[in-house]
């Protein structure tokens, strides 16, 4: 089951615009988390935010979470061509000790 | 340096074979987990594990099996009743404990291909 739906699905930026990514969920979590791919690499954890959280800083990503509308955006700033992957949420609850992960958004930063 | 291993990098099945997927951490994770990724989609969940000798079926476990004897090992054994295993495999592990699922630590992956 797929749990959390990003959007959009791809997004194409120039270098040093913002970027922005939401991020819907279906049940209640313990905590929202999102990560970054490569492509055909692992995937790297970006960031973690609590329930009882509403924003969370890390260098250029800003996160928030509305629990009430059950959705979450991750904000990258001043974005640059290293920023190019693929940006997966991904949710836990206590029912199940694992992560539930979206599809993804695949950003594009253009030089 | 701690980290999480996959072996191998890439690996090729016959029809009706059986292959095991390698996982080994060095960072003293209680927690392992195993999801496979289809081409331009998001993680699925197979297996996972809390703690040595005991693991749960994740949503896609048909086909599939695990083994969790030891704390930094938890390989994954593709069956032949998998019928479409082609996918790229990845293995992450993380802290184990009552508020999380906490942060996961993956390892590079390994691309399985039916031949």
């Amino acid at each position: 089951s797929q749990q959390g739906e990003e959007d959009p699905q791809a997004l194409s930026i120039q270098e040093g615009e913002n970027a922005t990514m939401n991020c819907s969920y279906k049940t209640s979590i313990n905590n929202l988390q999102w990560y970054r791919q490569n492509s055909g690499r692992g995937l790297v954890h970006l960031i973690l935010i609590r329930s009882n959280e509403r924003e969370k800083h890390s260098g250029r990503l800003r996160v928030t979470l509305d629990t009430s509308k059950k959705s979450s955006s991750l904000l990258i700033t001043a974005s640059r061509a290293a920023d190019t992957a693929s940006y997966f949420c991904a949710t836990g609850n206590t029912g199940r000790r694992a992560l539930t992960f979206g599809s993804g958004t695949r950003l594009q930063v253009q030089p | 340096d701690g980290g999480i291993t996959q072996s191998p990098k890439y690996l090729f099945r016959k029809e009706g074979q059986n292959v095991t997927l390698s996982c080994e951490q060095n960072l003293n994770h209680d927690a392992m987990y195993w999801y496979r990724q289809d081409p331009g989609q998001g993680l699925r969940l197979i297996y996972y594990s809390q703690i040595v000798n005991d693991f749960q079926k994740g949503d896609i476990a048909e086909g599939y099996s695990v083994s969790r004897e030891k704390k930094e090992s938890f390989p994954l054994t593709v069956t032949s009743a998998q019928k479409n295993p082609t996918a790229f495999y990845l293995c992450a592990s993380s802290r184990a404990g009552d508020r999380g699922p906490y942060g996961y630590t993956f390892g590079s992956g390994t691309r399985l291909t039916v031949v």
